[in-house]
This record gives structure tokens, C-alpha cells and sequence, in this order.
């Protein structure tokens, strides 16, 4: 069993969806990261979290450090938040999900 | 703007060859780490360093060696490469193992034929 799992593998949306990406993960963290790779390849980190919630635009990132939980939303869906999102957690060295393909419809 | 260049986006080798892929960072990171990236598996560790001439195996170290003589620089070799090695090679270079400024490289993307 991965250490970090995110649900769902591939998500698709309708410009102006509200977007909930999930990741549960098993072991003791330091923080949990929330990336975004773009088609190409680069890797940008959105967030970093070790409690609460943190927002920036129209991205939420919450996590609850005894359910083992984080939710990344986008309000507001654009086509321009297609994209895979990626979690990862820090516990000594990093661990990542394998990745959300998220495709946002015009 | 802070960064990690990657020498190359796509290279293609032939089986056997020796391939260096080379990362710079010019954030006066302490520590520098090579992933690969496949389809349905995510990132995985392949080497990181901590320091200057300083380097530790990840989870998947085999076929791979690196090399770090300089502190913004950090390249990974493959000594014979294999198809089973294509995939995209990722670079990134934190302020702490903590994660701290975790910085990606934008990719190599390594077609082994």
C-alpha cells in the first residue's frame, strides 16, 4: 500500500465546477505539500501545510493532522487548472501520490 | 525568481550509452534530489545529497550513479542505459530535508531506444 494515496486518479470538470481533490496518508508527517505539473513536465509547489488551512487565489488547501486528511479545492474551475496535482509528505524524506489528472471543460 | 534548470527537456539515447543528466540550482540549497516520474507511480527517490560530494541512495538507485562536486550542481548518470530507464527525470533542491523551498526542476523527459 502506498504511503500517499489521492482520489480521484482522474477527475473532469465543467468550466466554473467547484473541485475537491483528496489525499489520505499513512505515516507522521512534518508537512504535506501540494504540487502542480502542467503538460511539459515543470513542477510547481502550490502549498505547503503542517496545520489548518491555507488559501491563495482560487485554491484551498486543508488538512486534519488526526484524520491523516488533506483536501485541495479550486472554486471557480478555469481550463487553465488542467493540470496533474500531485501530494506529497514530508516525514524525513518526501513521499508523493501518484497524481490527479484534472481536466477542466470550456 | 529562484530556480532549477535541467540541461535538457527531451534527450533520446540508444541502449548502452553513457547519458548524464545535469541539474543546477541557483538558491544556495543544501540539498538536491533526482526523481523519476512514471505513469501510475508518481515520483520516486532515485539519489539526493545533502552536501557537496555527499550523496545517499533513494528507493530505486539501480542503474543510476550521481555526482555533486560543486553545491548548485547536482547530475545523475546513467553508466549503460536501458529502455526500461525512459521516463521523465525530475530535479528539485530544498532548503531543509524538512522541505522547506522545495524547488522543481522543469523535467527531462529521456527516451531510451
Amino acid at each position: 500500500k502506498n504511503e500517499v494515496e489521492q482520489s480521484p486518479q482522474n477527475l473532469t470538470a465543467q468550466e466554473g465546477e467547484f473541485i475537491t481533490i483528496n489525499c489520505s496518508y499513512s505515516v507522521g508527517i512534518s508537512a504535506l505539500h501540494w504540487l502542480q505539473q502542467h503538460p511539459g513536465g515543470g513542477i510547481v509547489s502550490l502549498f505547503m501545510l503542517s496545520s489548518g488551512k491555507k488559501k491563495h487565489g482560487r485554491l484551498i488547501a486543508t488538512i486534519n493532522i488526526q484524520e491523516k486528511h488533506s483536501s485541495l479545492h479550486i472554486t471557480a474551475s478555469h481550463p487553465r487548472d488542467s493540470a496533474v496535482y500531485i501530494c506529497a509528505v514530508n516525514n524525513n524524506d518526501m513521499r508523493f501520490g501518484a497524481g490527479t489528472r484534472l481536466t477542466v471543460k470550456p | 525568481d529562484v530556480k532549477v534548470t535541467q540541461s535538457s527537456r527531451y534527450l533520446v539515447k540508444r541502449t548502452g550509452e553513457k547519458v548524464f543528466l545535469e541539474c543546477v540550482q541557483d538558491m544556495d540549497h543544501e540539498n538536491m534530489f533526482w526523481y523519476r516520474q512514471d505513469p501510475g507511480l508518481g515520483l520516486r527517490l532515485i539519489y539526493f545529497s545533502y552536501d557537496v560530494k555527499m550523496k545517499e541512495k533513494g528507493d530505486i538507485p539501480e542503474g543510476y550513479s550521481v555526482s555533486r562536486e560543486k553545491k548548485e550542481r547536482f547530475s545523475l548518470i546513467l553508466e549503460s542505459a536501458s529502455t526500461n530507464q525512459t521516463s521523465m527525470y525530475l530535479c528539485a533542491s530544498s532548503l531543509s530535508v524538512g522541505g522547506h523551498g522545495y524547488t522543481f526542476g522543469s523535467g527531462t523527459r529521456l527516451t531510451v531506444v
